[in-house]
């Protein structure tokens, strides 16, 4: 089992475009999350998907958009990238039971110019 | 105020030593504390969870949560150069996880 991937593992964006980040998992899990992670800001939930077919907010959702495409793939896609949106993201995934934790991927460090 | 609170660090001890992280949280609707590690340029993984107050033993590892006081802490014990990360507290009272900000641990050998 890979677990989650993610893709690319580093990416440079200049202001105002745009990308998307791919996740994928191979342990059928029903929920999968999106993070961001800064210096002093901890893990900071983007948006999350608690099944196939559901995305909701989490704290920080704007400027970002999400696709669960089906039950094994989530992406994350920046519209117009930000300075701001510099950051490390991480997907995660659980089976969605509160005593089951989240496995994340390796992560996708961004920088936007 | 931040749902979950965590003091940052850096915190540098001998190897051997006891270790004590600590968080707070404000939810009371909080019931799964987990603990994450959190090695350099890597994803966090589990550590350990536990549910509502209590202590949970693993290893050199001991959680604990006093859901009175809003506390949780993580004990490591024998402390070893290999526990050098950052380590994440994270509490859910639903679908959406909460993370504290990380506690950076360096055990020197």
């Amino acid at each position: 089992n890979a677990g989650v991937t993610q893709t690319p593992k580093f990416q440079v964006l200049k202001t105002g475009q745009s990308m998307t980040l791919q996740c994928a998992q191979d342990m059928n899990h029903n929920s999968m999350y999106w993070y961001r992670q800064d210096p002093g800001m901890g893990l900071r939930l983007i948006y999350y998907s608690a099944s196939e077919g559901t995305t909701d907010k989490g704290e920080v959702p704007n400027g970002y958009n999400v696709s669960r495409l089906n039950k094994r793939e989530f992406s994350l896609r920046l519209e117009s990238a930000a300075p701001s949106q510099t950051s490390v993201y991480f997907c995660a995934s659980s089976d969605g039971h509160p005593a089951d934790t989240q496995y994340f991927g390796p992560g996708t460090r961004l920088t936007v110019l | 105020q931040k749902e979950v609170e965590q003091d940052p660090g850096p915190l540098s001890v001998p190897e051997g030593a006891i270790v004590s992280l600590n968080c707070t949280y404000s939810n009371s609707a909080f019931q799964y504390f987990m603990w994450y590690r959190q090695y350099s340029r890597k994803g966090p993984e589990l550590l350990m969870y536990t549910y509502s107050s209590g202590n949970k033993e693993d290893g050199r590892f001991t959680a604990q949560v006093d859901k009175s006081s809003k506390y949780i802490s993580l004990f490591i014990r024998d402390s070893q150069p290999s526990d050098s990360a950052t380590y994440l507290c994270a509490m859910i009272p639903g679908n959406q996880f909460y993370f504290g900000t990380g506690t950076s641990l360096t055990v020197i050998p």
